[in-house]
């Protein structure tokens, strides 16, 4: 299985931060990757697909990018509202596989 | 309102057998690959399992091949996912989702648009 390493595993941040996570795979994906935010308690949301391209509804401050085996989701300006965790999850190949998560906080 | 909603979830022991239930509404739900997640207590996310919209193609995580079988009844707008020999690494929340499938560039891929709320199971004695 394709293994996704996501870094960092938490950070903390202040509103009004450009923020950054990336994700590597253990193998060449293309852009087969999307971003999700996940709430306590809530489900996942959809963020990004396709590596790049924002999910309709999905605020502009979030943007993804790469292809191959390296990714980043980048959030602009950091709001309280994006107090989350965000995964990556590839789609080249089955199963899927997640990153292990990224805790974004407040400071 | 497009919506999907989990049942089925509860306690059952090592080796027993439950079946969580995924009702679909406000969308064509025979137009969509649909997948089963979950996320163990305190943990990450998982893929589990999909199948294709007519319920010709399935695919599974290794850990439950053999064990878990997902289904789809495109007249009940439901999506199943049968689960035996149920392991206390099994405990976790369950979340059906629905596949938008887009077209990059000539090649179908993943965007989960739609998610339900989560049925949790839990395998203990």
């Amino acid at each position: 299985a394709i293994q996704m390493t996501q870094s960092p595993s938490s950070l903390s941040a202040s509103v009004g931060d450009r923020v950054t996570i990336t994700c590597r795979a253990s193998q060449a994906i293309r852009s087969d990757l999307g971003w999700y935010q996940q709430k306590p308690g809530k489900a996942p949301k959809l963020l990004i697909y396709a590596a790049s391209i924002l999910q309709s509804g999905v605020p502009s401050r979030f943007s993804g990018s790469g292809s191959g085996t390296d990714f980043t989701l980048t959030i602009s300006s950091l709001q309280p509202e994006d107090s989350a965790t965000y995964y990556c999850l590839q789609d080249y190949d089955n199963p899927r596989t997640f990153g292990q998560g990224t805790k974004v906080e407040i400071k | 309102e497009v919506q999907l909603v989990e049942s089925g979830g509860g306690l059952v022991q090592p080796g027993g057998s439950l079946r969580l239930s995924c009702a679909a509404s406000g969308f064509t739900f025979r137009n969509y690959w649909m997948t089963w997640f979950r996320q163990a207590p305190g943990k990450g996310l998982e893929w589990v399992a999909n199948i294709k919209q007519d319920g010709s193609d399935t695919n599974y995580v290794d850990s439950v091949k053999g064990r878990f079988t997902i289904s789809r009844d495109n007249g009940k707008n439901s999506l199943y996912l049968q689960m035996n020999s149920l392991r206390a690494e099994d405990t976790a929340v369950y979340y059906c989702a629905r596949d938008l499938s887009p077209i990059i560039r000539g090649v179908p891929l993943d965007a989960f648009d739609i998610w339900g709320q989560g049925t949790m199971v839990t395998v203990s004695s």
